[in-house]
């Protein structure tokens, strides 16, 4: 069966402080992944999402990157730390089927002081 | 462009139904789902309507689809403690990325 991990689950870094958050998917290949960004209060937002190997789309500018190292490996990044990056933050993967939707990582909390 | 609609909080007495609302604009949209976020967790598929469908029943759980008004709704009967819990209503983009609402926090009195 399809598994995807997220490591850590909690974070708290200083300001400009770099980052790297890891997710991995298993049972799947060449998947599409994304990672999403939640601000209290508010829904999803999109950060970026890769349907292959070296293949980053970014939906909004700001202060993160993402890779895409290996199929199914996809790590977001930051060189330097700000204050409005603290979030919950998601990978998820979608299936082929759409009827399947999305399946999510359990998130990680990072709290940028 | 496409936007996602929920009320913030939605407060019932256990036992009773919980009816939790969304509309969107994007009148192309093929899938909508429900997904369930508990404290501290990631989210979890709830359930999916197609948009063919007006209704799909699963369990306790009943979504209705009216595409006119683009009104989408989640009923949960019989509404247990366990149901507490951040909903979010979800629709798919002509880009197949998903287009979120902001979440309905759902609060059970005892």
């Amino acid at each position: 069966s399809q598994t995807i991990h997220q490591w850590p689950a909690t974070l708290v870094q200083p300001v400009g402080s770099p980052l790297s958050l890891e997710c991995t998917v298993e049972g799947t290949s060449n998947p599409n992944l994304y990672w999403y960004r939640q601000a209290a209060g508010r829904g999803l937002q999109l950060l970026f999402y890769s349907v292959g190997i070296g293949q980053i789309s970014s939906e909004v500018p700001q202060n993160l990157s993402a890779s895409r190292p290996q199929d199914r490996q996809f790590i977001l990044s930051s060189k330097k730390l700000l204050l409005s990056d603290s979030g919950f933050y998601l990978c998820a993967w979608r299936q082929l089927e759409p009827n399947r939707g999305y399946t999510f990582g359990s998130g990680t909390r990072l709290t940028v002081v | 462009g496409e936007d996602v609609e929920q009320s913030l909080f939605l407060s019932v007495r256990e036992g009773d139904s919980s009816v939790i609302n969304c509309t969107y604009t994007d009148s192309s949209s093929t899938y909508l789902y429900w997904y369930k976020q508990e404290p501290g967790a990631g989210l979890q598929l709830l359930t999916y309507i197609f948009s063919n469908m007006d209704m799909k029943q699963d369990q306790r759980l009943t979504v209705l689809l009216n595409k006119k008004d683009k009104h989408l709704s989640l009923r949960i009967a019989d509404t247990q403690t366990g149901d507490s819990a951040i909903y979010f209503c979800a629709e798919i983009a002509n880009n197949y990325q998903l287009i979120w609402g902001a979440g309905t926090k759902l609060i059970i009195k005892p």
